[in-house]
């Protein structure tokens, strides 16, 4: 019920391409999914988020779409850049405790 | 604005010993949370705490683990008689007030511990 799935594991994509990381959640009563992106031996640090009122997101060259019928949730990378090589954590929250829960994480390496 | 500091960054101990890793949280932030982080998985929720309070700490170990927020000082993950087991990436987070509640969490760079 608590659990956040993501997929894939793991993304290879092309320079210019678009990498696309998927997470799916049970508990409807998680009221906020933030995406977290972290560089290795780094912290996670916030890169975009989203309300289940709201279907899309867009920052820049980052979008979340959001299906909440589903219970799914997307994060889209447009025009992929080396730079952007990270491991990618989508995450659910509820209430006002601030406790994240998070997906397993997707490692993204773009290649030049 | 110094970001969230966590030291040490590295902590190495022998089975039995005891790890005392701090956090100190942004300036104006009084909310801390820590997780853990284990090797090729996600960071697991571990406590909530405000300024000499627990709020939450529904994701700790039931032994050996501890945390504590004084008023003056640092925020502190306390781990007694680790074990191998034990040997993870722990990552402080902090909030300011009103704040927490929308997943905005401002991480530390983590403290990696590894037990021998």
């Amino acid at each position: 019920q608590q659990q956040v799935k993501q997929s894939p594991q793991s993304l290879i994509v092309q320079k210019g391409g678009i990498s696309i990381i998927n997470c799916a959640y049970e508990n409807t009563a998680f009221d906020y999914f933030p995406w977290y992106q972290q560089f290795p031996g780094k912290g996670p640090a916030l890169l975009i988020a989203i309300r289940p009122d709201v279907s899309e997101k867009k920052e820049g060259r980052f979008t979340i779409s959001f299906n909440k019928s589903a219970k799914q949730f997307s994060l889209h990378i447009m025009d992929s850049q080396p730079g952007d090589s990270a491991t990618y954590f989508c995450a659910a929250t509820t209430g006002n405790t601030g406790k994240l829960i998070f997906g397993q994480g997707t490692t993204l390496q773009v290649k030049p | 604005n110094a970001g969230v500091m966590q030291n040490p960054r590295h902590l190495v101990r022998r089975r039995g010993q005891e790890a005392r890793l701090r956090c100190s949280p942004m300036k104006g932030h009084s909310h801390v949370y820590w997780y853990r982080q284990l090797p090729e998985e996600g960071l697991k929720f571990m406590v909530y705490l405000q300024k000499e309070n627990i709020i939450d700490e529904s994701g700790m170990p039931k032994e050996r683990f501890s945390a504590e927020f004084p008023k003056e000082g640092p925020s502190i993950l306390r781990i007694q008689q680790v074990v191998r087991g034990d040997s993870a990436a722990y990552f402080c987070a902090s909030s300011p007030p009103n704040r927490g509640g929308t997943g905005e969490l401002f991480f530390g760079e983590g403290s990696r511990l590894t037990v021998l």
